[in-house]
């Protein structure tokens, strides 16, 4: 079955440091990977996509890296910011399955504390 | 923003009435889909659309229905609403080979 797990379900960290999320998947083979973010009352917002030939990419002090072999992605967050508090959500894209045959995790709530 | 609302954002009823929602998209869109997000779950997919009058079931589509009669919107009907589909219901746009944009949901009650 295709999965996509998440973890931790939750993480607390003060403002200014760095953190990691997690996000294992059984999906496979698959077309592309993506992260978003869902701030409270709003719907995910698209953070990366990586190909499954793709190791790494960065968008600002959001970084993903996807290693395909162990199928791991994580999610770096540098200097974590108050704005950064929101749930984080894995997706990963079956190869055969179109935009209609998304996996979604069931997301990392991240909180920043000042 | 993607151009994509969805209405009502907030909404409560009665077990056994139906409830339409409605997604409108200004992007001319091909794709368009219905979620559900639950707590512990990740977002389902209801129904989606791949044109004008043509749609497909998702994972969790008993109870509800979709009609989609222009490019611009997508509704989604609960036939005869009941307490487990109480649950926030996120529509979804896509151009080919690019990434969904969601809108912001709407938060169903159903008491």
């Amino acid at each position: 079955k295709n999965q996509v797990e998440q973890s931790p379900q939750s993480l607390i960290i003060l403002e200014g440091k760095n953190c990691t999320l997690q996000c294992n998947y059984t999906v496979s083979p698959f077309s592309n990977l993506r992260w978003y973010k869902q701030d409270t009352g709003r719907g995910p917002v698209s953070l990366t996509i990586m190909t499954f030939s793709e190791n790494t990419k960065s968008n600002g002090r959001y970084t993903a890296t996807l290693d395909a072999d162990t199928k791991q992605s994580s999610l770096h967050i540098t200097a974590s910011q108050l704005s950064d508090s929101a749930s984080y959500i894995c997706v990963v894209s079956p190869f055969s399955g179109g935009y209609n045959k998304l996996i979604f995790g069931a997301g990392t709530r991240l909180a920043v504390h000042p | 923003d993607a151009g994509i609302t969805q209405s009502p954002r907030h909404k409560v009823t009665e077990t056994g009435t139906p409830v339409t929602l409605r997604c409108h998209q200004t992007e001319n869109h091909r794709y368009m889909y219905w979620y559900r997000q639950d707590p512990g779950h990740g977002l389902r997919l209801i129904h989606y659309s791949y044109g004008v009058k043509d749609t497909d079931k998702g994972e969790v589509s008993d109870g509800y229905s979709v009609s989609r009669s222009k490019t611009e919107d997508f509704l989604l009907t609960l036939e005869s609403a009941t307490s487990s589909q109480t649950s926030v219901y996120f529509c979804a746009i896509a151009a080919a080979d690019q990434p969904q944009h969601f809108g912001d949901g709407t938060r169903l009650s159903i008491l």
